[in-house]
């Protein structure tokens, strides 16, 4: 159980192009999701909590019209790198919760690569 | 601000050993802790969730819990080279108003020797 799908695994794309991140929890609904992005031999930092229905709230320093975020339903959420550039190429992970200070499951993750 | 440490290592123990990783952190707020084990190139995989003082076993996992030390740690006994990861701790608080994301450490590299 607890199962989390994100899409596509891998990216590499042009420079100013926009991706799409999909993140779904298959086996559970997901009370919130998050998402992470991991720079190499760094640890996970929190980017955005994503709850349904409802606007995305953006860690400090995260940019939320450069990081859009789309929480349609409680099993589905999506982030899009608008514009991208070479420094947003990174690890980026979502995960999702079913209740409130439970264990999250993460998402097999998302390597973006621009060129 | 909440911070989570972690020694990065790498810490080396012989197969079959117990492995003791270590983790403290700022926020005594502080309600939930994972160990997530991570290998190179791969998402979080979670290890074991602890939310009280004491001792949860799992295995060939224990979760120790401190709130008063602020201190979490994670054995391994009996430890085999598919256990060699990083591991890394998170805790995260819950305000009332809706899930908090995990504040992580940086990781400890472990690494079993055959």
């Amino acid at each position: 159980g607890a199962v989390v799908s994100q899409h596509p695994s891998r990216v590499i794309c042009k420079s100013g192009t926009s991706v799409k991140i999909e993140c779904r929890s298959l086996d559970f609904q997901a009370t919130t999701m998050f998402w992470y992005r991991q720079f190499p031999k760094k640890s996970l930092m929190l980017m955005a909590t994503s709850n349904e229905g409802s606007k995305a709230t953006y860690e400090q320093g995260v940019e939320k019209d450069k990081f859009l975020i789309n929480h349609a339903s409680l099993t589905l959420s999506t982030l899009t790198v608008t514009s991208a550039h070479p420094e947003d190429s990174s690890f980026y992970i979502c995960s999702a919760t079913q209740t409130h200070g439970g264990p999250q499951h993460f998402g097999d993750g998302t390597r973006l690569s621009i060129l | 601000q909440k911070e989570v440490e972690q020694n990065s290592g790498p810490l080396s123990v012989p197969e079959g050993a117990i492995a003791s990783l270590n983790c403290t952190y700022s926020d005594r707020g502080s309600q939930s802790f994972f160990w997530y084990r991570q290998y190179s190139g791969k998402s979080p995989e979670l290890i074991m969730s602890i939310y009280s003082n004491g001792d949860k076993e799992d295995g060939r996992f224990t979760a120790q819990l401190n709130k008063a030390s602020q201190y979490v740690s994670l054995l391994i006994r009996d430890s085999q080279p598919s256990d060699s990861a990083t591991y890394l701790c998170a805790v995260t608080f819950y305000s009332g108003g809706g899930a908090d994301g995990l504040t992580f450490g940086k990781g400890t590299h472990l690494i079993i020797q055959p």
